[in-house]
């Protein structure tokens, strides 16, 4: 199947900075990428969903100034959390989708702590 | 919008066992049905996926019902292996007509963890 390749896998970074995490399609071009939020032992919560060379379609609740989404190719999307606190630690992971395809690929996630 | 509820959310079988997992969903508009298996620290991983054209999917050990009148679906494990120990998601997902542009948005259920022990 086709491959998502998200970086980096485990990220720490001091409360107050950004964190940049990207979101690759390597062998399709993604139209369409999904960015979710996970809590351990809990199922995953759509952030945001973002075509490429449009601005990203938020979820409710998801603040937009904080989780900033870049999808400015058809092989790359990027999610920068801005000024980072402890309660955005989480695992985050992406979804790509190719137009015209329903099933979505999922890259390996990022794991990010905030301390 | 859509709402997906799996049950249970934990399971526990002994190795050759069946497992069985269920999910309903509430919008009938919902077309494609895809199960996904996570392991730990890694992301989800699609294992089966059936449309709403079709009742019944198989792929070795593994099998999935779809029943649209009762707006749920089922996944079915059989003869379990401990590799199979896992946390396996159902979802939902309406796949728009040509125009449209969220494809592949997903609505997860609760997700269930799975143990098979030797």
């Amino acid at each position: 199947g086709a491959v998502v390749s998200q970086h980096p896998s485990r990220v720490i970074c001091k409360s107050g900075t950004s964190v940049k995490i990207e979101c690759r399609s390597l062998d399709f071009q993604a139209t369409t990428m999904f960015w979710y939020r996970q809590f351990p032992k809990q199922s995953l919560m759509l952030m945001a969903t973002s075509n490429e060379g449009s601005k990203a379609t938020y979820e409710q609740g998801v603040e937009k100034d904080k989780f900033l989404i870049n999808h400015a190719s058809l092989t790359l999307s990027t999610l920068t959390v801005t000024s980072a606190h402890p309660e955005d630690s989480s695992f985050y992971i992406c979804s790509a989708t190719e137009w015209g395809w329903t099933e979505a690929f999922f890259g390996q996630g990022t794991r990010l702590t905030v301390v | 919008g859509e709402n997906v509820e799996q049950h249970p959310s934990t399971l526990s079988v002994q190795e050759g066992d069946s497992a069985v997992i269920k999910c309903t969903y509430s919008d009938s508009a919902s077309n494609y049905f895809p199960w996904y298996k996570q392991e730990l620290g890694k992301g989800p991983q699609l294992i089966i996926d059936i449309r709403s054209n079709v009742g019944e999917k198989k792929d070795q050990r593994i099998a999935v019902t779809l029943n649209k009148t009762a707006k749920h679906f089922s996944l079915h494990i059989t003869e379990t292996q401990p590799e199979d120990s896992a946390v396996y998601f159902c979802a939902a997902s309406i796949r728009r007509n040509a125009g449209g542009t969220s494809y592949g948005k997903l609505t997860f259920g609760q997700g269930t963890i799975l143990t098979v022990h030797p």
